[in-house]
C-alpha cells in the first residue's frame, strides 16, 4: 500500500550510541518532514525537506542530521543519544498540490 | 512567524453530545488549515482541510469552517461516538514557511 513507512517501531538506545530512524514514501512526494512528539507539546519540527538534495531545520534540530539522497528516503539521525530525545517520531510527507501530509505510525524511541 | 492555538483539554463527553474544539491561528499570507487525529498507539490522519476563506472542511460528520475574520477553524461534530475518541491537532500550512504548524493537541473521550 502507498504510504510513509517508519523503521523501527520502537528502540531502546543507551546514552551516547547512535542510530538512524528510517523513512520511505512511495508516492513521489516532494516535501517531507520529521516530527517529534512529547505529552503535552504537541508535534514539534525537528528537519525538514522539500526536495531531493534540499533540507533545513526545523524548531527542533540540535542533536538530529538528516539527508535526503532521493526523493523516497529521508532518514533521521541521533548522533550521541541523549534522554531528553525519548520520544515518538514521525516523519510525514507532502506532494505539491494542497491535500496535506500523509504520516507514518510513528517510532518510540527510548534512551536510557 | 506562525503558530496555532487549540482549546485545551482533555475534553469529555457522554456518546452523542455535540463537539466543538477551538482553534485560532496567526499566520503570514494565506494559510491552508487542516484537522488531524491520532487514534491511540497510531501515526496522524488527516480529517478534513480546507484552503481559503469560508471554505468548510468536512469528513466523518466533523466540520470546520475557515474563518478569516476571526483566524479561526473550529471542529466540530453533532453526535459524538466512542469511536471518536482520539487525539485532535488543528494544524496550517503556508507556502512561505513550507510547513505544517501544530496546534498542541486536544485529547477527546467519549464514554457510553
Amino acid at each position: 500500500n502507498a504510504g510513509v513507512t517508519q523503521t523501527p517501531k520502537f528502540q531502546v538506545l543507551k546514552t551516547g550510541q547512535s542510530m538512524t530512524l528510517q523513512c520511505a514514501q512511495d508516492m513521489n512526494h516532494e516535501y517531507m518532514s520529521w516530527y517529534r512528539q512529547d505529552p503535552g507539546m504537541g508535534l514539534r519540527l525537528i528537519h525538514y525537506s522539500v526536495g531531493a538534495g534540499i533540507t533545513d531545520q526545523g524548531e527542533v534540530p540540535n542533536g538530529y542530521n538528516v539527508s535526503r539522497s532521493t526523493t523516497e528516503d529521508f532518514p533521521l539521525r541521533l548522533l550521541s543519544a541523549a534522554p531528553s530525545q525519548t520520544s515518538v517520531y514521525f516523519c510525514a510527507s507532502r506532494g505539491t498540490d494542497n491535500y496535506g501530509y500523509t504520516f507514518g505510525s510513528g517510532t518510540r524511541l527510548t534512551v536510557v | 512567524g506562525n503558530s496555532v492555538t487549540q482549546m485545551e483539554g482533555p475534553v469529555t463527553l457522554s456518546e452523542e453530545a455535540f463537539l466543538t474544539i477551538n482553534c485560532t491561528y496567526t499566520a503570514t499570507g494565506y494559510p491552508s488549515l487542516f484537522w488531524y487525529v491520532q487514534y491511540p498507539g497510531e501515526g496522524l490522519q488527516l480529517l478534513l482541510k480546507a484552503t481559503k476563506a469560508d471554505d468548510k472542511g468536512s469528513n466523518k460528520g466533523f466540520e470546520a469552517t475557515y474563518r478569516k475574520e476571526t483566524t479561526s477553524f473550529h471542529l466540530e461534530k453533532g453526535s459524538v461516538q466512542v469511536s471518536d475518541s482520539a487525539v485532535y491537532f488543528c494544524a496550517l500550512w503556508t507556502g512561505s514557511a513550507r510547513q505544517l504548524t501544530f496546534g498542541s493537541g486536544t485529547q477527546l473521550t467519549v464514554l457510553p
